[in-house]
């Protein structure tokens, strides 16, 4: 079946530290992937999608590629900022399909 | 732009009391999705739509009812509420297209005490 797993959290960097969060799928055939964010006490955000192989998904200085061949959907990030603290999912989709959700990283950004 | 609006916000019902849990969205989606976030986890998906007078369940639809008799709504009913289900609902449309995304309501904070 279809199913996304994420780097467990929470993750604590300093400020302006690089930042990776690790997703892989497991699907038949090619999903449209996606990162939402969920700020404290807020719904979730679309952050960046990619829609088929080699895509970059780009936003707010997030990136991440959709390999096809590793079945993943890393995010990353240069410099984290502290308004970045939030709750990061990974997820798929096919087309007329309900989505799958990794089970969120929550990621705390100290100045 | 009002995007999908979820009512109330906040509520605390009693063990065996029922609620129903509104959600509307004016973006003319076809698919509507109701999920819960327990604390520290993930979303688990309740019950989903895929257009007006089709519902289907998802991954934990005991306890649950919804309904979709227009485009535009998706209430989801609790008929005797139990502590288990205290828990942080989102509710989120798309449409149909794989590279559509979902769009999620601000939430509704259920407790049952």
């Amino acid at each position: 079946g279809n199913s996304v797993t994420q780097m467990e959290g929470p993750v604590t960097l300093s400020e302006e530290a690089f930042l990776t969060i690790n997703c892989t799928y497991t699907a038949t055939g090619y999903p449209s992937l996606f990162w939402y964010v969920q700020y404290p006490g807020e719904g979730l955000q679309l952050l960046l999608k990619a829609t088929k192989a080699d895509d970059k998904g780009s936003n707010k200085g997030f990136e991440a590629t959709y390999r096809k061949e590793t079945t993943s959907f890393h995010l990353e990030k240069g410099s984290v900022q502290v308004s970045d603290s939030a709750v990061y999912f990974c997820a798929l989709r096919f087309t007329g399909n309900q989505f799958y959700f990794g089970t969120g990283t929550s990621l705390t950004v100290i100045p | 732009n009002a995007g999908v609006t979820q009512t109330p916000k906040f509520r605390i019902l009693k063990i065996g009391q029922s609620m129903t849990l509104q959600c509307a969205q004016d973006m003319n989606h076809n698919y509507m999705y109701w999920y819960r976030q327990d604390p520290g986890m993930g979303l688990k998906l309740i019950y989903y739509s895929v257009g007006a007078g089709i519902t289907d369940k998802g991954e934990v639809p005991n306890g649950y009812n919804v309904s979709r008799s227009t485009t535009e709504d998706f209430p989801l009913r609790l008929e005797l509420a139990a502590p288990s289900q205290t828990s942080v609902y989102f509710c989120a449309s798309s449409t149909g297209q794989g590279l559509s995304e979902a769009f999620f309501g601000q939430g509704t904070r259920l407790t049952v005490v």
